[in-house]
């Protein structure tokens, strides 16, 4: 596609419960990154794909969140048993490879409330 | 560790300029980068800054880069209402595949 797609853009859940959130980044960008952008916080790594693999997830907050890429292309973000304090704002991001100098190309985000 | 610092507002009015300072504080940064948030909307890149260069000039924006100070900056010249924003300033390192993004400065620009 044009641009880096992400699906829900708005998801309202209630505490407890799973939510699945999507990326679709451009085609042929090898390079994948999700962050997390909460009011005040910046932005905030949560892991990098390259390819499908994930060689770096250490900004994952707990075991709760985790995530997977499949065909080096759509990626998805699963957090399990939904808390307040995961409410925020979703970005996901993609690039052709890593270190290029032009960066990423981020989608819109997905605002995750939980109530 | 890396850690980038930025202000997080600033004020102007239209037809200023808007300076925008970032701070970082690893030397092993490879590319500086600058990108915008409008509401309700992704970041955006606006432009980037190899870390042996100490300027960069793009139409209305200037970066400026202090590697010795780890100081970098953003001028946005003749500041229109349509720059209200959120800049993200980030660095790239050679170590790791993320970009590592300061806490952005919402720049209000009044008319």
């Amino acid at each position: 596609g044009a641009g880096v797609s992400q699906s829900p853009s708005n998801k309202v859940t209630e505490k407890g419960k799973d939510v699945e959130l999507r990326c679709d980044p451009i085609s042929g960008h090898t390079a994948l990154y999700w962050y997390r952008q909460s009011l005040g916080q910046g932005l905030e790594f949560l892991i990098y794909f390259q390819g499908n693999s994930a060689p770096d997830k250490s900004g994952l907050p707990s075991d709760r969140f985790s995530a997977e890429r499949t065909g080096g292309s759509v990626s998805t973000l699963t957090i399990q048993r939904t808390q307040q304090e995961d409410s925020a704002v979703y970005l996901c991001a993609s690039s052709l490879e890593r270190d290029r100098a032009d960066g990423y190309t981020f989608g819109s985000g997905t605002r995750l409330t939980v109530v | 560790g890396e850690d980038v610092e930025q202000s997080l507002f600033l004020s102007v009015r239209e037809g200023d300029s808007s300076v925008i300072n970032c701070t970082y504080t690893d030397s092993s940064s490879t590319y500086l980068y600058w990108y915008k948030q409008e509401p309700g909307a992704g970041l955006q890149l606006l432009t980037y800054i190899f870390s042996n260069m100490d300027m960069k000039q793009d139409q209305r924006l200037t970066v400026l880069l202090n590697k010795k100070d780890k100081h970098l900056s953003l001028r946005i010249a003749d500041t229109q209402t349509g720059d209200s924003a959120i800049y993200f300033c980030a660095e790239g390192l050679r170590s790791q595949g993320n970009l590592i993004f300061g806490k952005g400065t919402k720049l209000s620009v009044k008319p």
